[in-house]
């Protein structure tokens, strides 16, 4: 069974940096790209980026891009988002989906169940 | 202001068939494939429909996609009071080199 487990998330001051990982479990990690995507409470769905399998395709969005990188480290199964210059609209619940296919341009056919994030002071 | 266009809201009574519909671009819709995401009340999102047309095993055939052009269609029959919730279109855009969503449709069984 695909199991992802989004961690990380919390309260953190705007400005400030974050770092949330996804812990993989019941498949292949390294035959599939990652991504990550956001939803605001009571709001649709929003792609935040994507990570080949071999991390040589990195997509963001343009809302993210140049303040979030996203990594994976296939040894441990595991997929991260730094986050930095965290502002208030960066609020929201992050979930980590796994691509149906090795690239980024691929959908996501499973979802975690998510980790928050509030940017507030 | 999403890249895909869906219907902000539906509602039908149980039993019925309705159709969402999805409308993009030849950078996104027209010219990659789409996917239908089901996201009930409070919980993550589930994967309904790939490829525009496939449905993920244990998908009842009662979930439907098709694709004419730059619109794809999600359709849905004998609703039940278990399939309210938020519906939502996916694809890849290949100008913007991302993933866009369509901004969801709630779906209303009364």
């Amino acid at each position: 069974e695909v199991q992802l487990v989004e961690s990380g998330g919390g309260l953190i001051q705007p400005g400030r940096s974050l770092r949330l990982s996804c812990a993989a479990s019941g498949f292949t990690f390294n035959d599939h790209a990652m991504h990550w995507v956001r939803q605001v409470p009571g709001k649709g769905l929003e792609w935040v980026s994507g990570i080949s399998w071999n991390s040589a395709s990195l997509n963001y969005a343009g809302s993210v891009k140049g303040r979030f990188t996203i990594s994976r480290d296939n040894a441990k199964n595991a997929l991260y988002l730094h986050m930095s210059s965290l502002r208030p609209e960066d609020t929201a619940l992050y979930f980590c989906a796994r691509s149906g296919l090795d690239y980024t341009g691929y959908l996501p056919d499973h979802w975690g169940q998510g980790t928050q994030v509030t940017v507030s002071s | 202001q999403s890249v895909l266009t869906q219907p902000p809201s539906i509602s039908a009574a149980p039993g019925q068939r309705i159709t969402i519909s999805c409308s993009g671009s030849t950078s996104n819709i027209g010219n990659n494939y789409v996917a239908w995401y089901q996201q009930l009340p409070g919980t993550a999102p589930k994967l309904l429909i790939y490829d525009n047309d496939k449905r993920p095993s244990g998908i009842p055939d009662r979930f439907s996609g098709s694709k004419s052009g730059t619109t794809v269609t999600l359709g849905v029959t004998g609703l039940q009071t278990g399939d309210e919730a938020s519906y939502y279109c996916a694809t890849w855009d290949s100008g913007l080199s991302a993933v866009v969503f369509g901004g969801g449709t709630r779906l209303t069984v009364l």
